[in-house]
């Protein structure tokens, strides 16, 4: 079945500094890549939509020149938190959506903690 | 838009009991609808889905069935399992090739032996 994986699956980093995380489709080709942001004991929240090759769509609220992705191949979509501080710290779950039939697929997540 | 609720939880089941978690939705149109299931740590899997009214999905002992008359979604199984303990959220999605899953709020299941 579709498999996607994402990188890494834990993160720990000083305030100030970015972290880019990582979701790669292994067997299909991801036309849309979805980025989630879980708080413990919530739901997910979307966060922003991309498609290869194209800007990304983010969701009201959300500040993309500090949530950056980039979805350059059909493959690989990017997640970079800029200047991070520790509000940002969080469960981040990214999901795939390929064409014929491949529904959504999700990674297995990346816990952030920003010290 | 589309929303999708979910009973407050947690809920806690001695094992071999019977589950049900209601999910009701509002959507236009005719939306497909899933259950996802969260292990502790972990990303999100798909439980099982249906993508039109009357369908029934199935999957590892759970069951739901698209009732478009009550715009519902109800998980069900009949023997819960310690293995089972997990959240579980519902979602829908609207259709077409961009289209973003809406998730209800997520419900922690919890079974103890």
């Amino acid at each position: 079945g579709a498999v996607v994986s994402q990188h890494p699956s834990r993160v720990i980093c000083k305030s100030g500094t970015s972290v880019k995380i990582e979701c790669r489709s292994l067997d299909f080709q991801a036309t849309t890549m979805f980025w989630y942001r879980q708080f413990p004991k919530q739901s997910l929240m979307l966060m922003a939509t991309s498609n290869e090759g194209s800007k990304a769509t983010y969701e009201q609220g959300v500040e993309k020149d500090k949530f950056l992705i980039n979805h350059a191949s059909l493959t690989l979509s990017t997640l970079t938190v800029t200047s991070a501080h520790p509000e940002d710290s969080s469960f981040y779950i990214c999901s795939a959506r390929g064409g014929q039939g491949v529904g959504y697929t999700f990674g297995s997540g990346t816990r952030l903690t920003v010290v | 838009g589309n929303s999708v609720t979910q009973m407050e939880g947690p809920v806690t089941l001695s094992e071999e009991a019977f589950l049900t978690i209601n999910c009701t939705y509002t959507a236009t149109g005719y939306p497909s609808l899933f259950w996802y299931v969260q292990y502790p740590g972990e990303g999100l899997q798909l439980l099982l889905k249906a993508t039109k009214a009357d369908d029934k999905g199935s999957n590892k002992g759970f069951e739901a069935t698209y009732r478009k008359e009550t715009t519902s979604f109800h998980l069900e199984k009949g023997s819960v399992q310690v293995s089972d303990s997990a959240v579980y959220f519902c979602a829908l999605s609207g259709g077409g090739a961009n289209s973003k899953l809406t998730f209800g709020k997520g419900i922690t299941l919890s079974v103890r032996p």
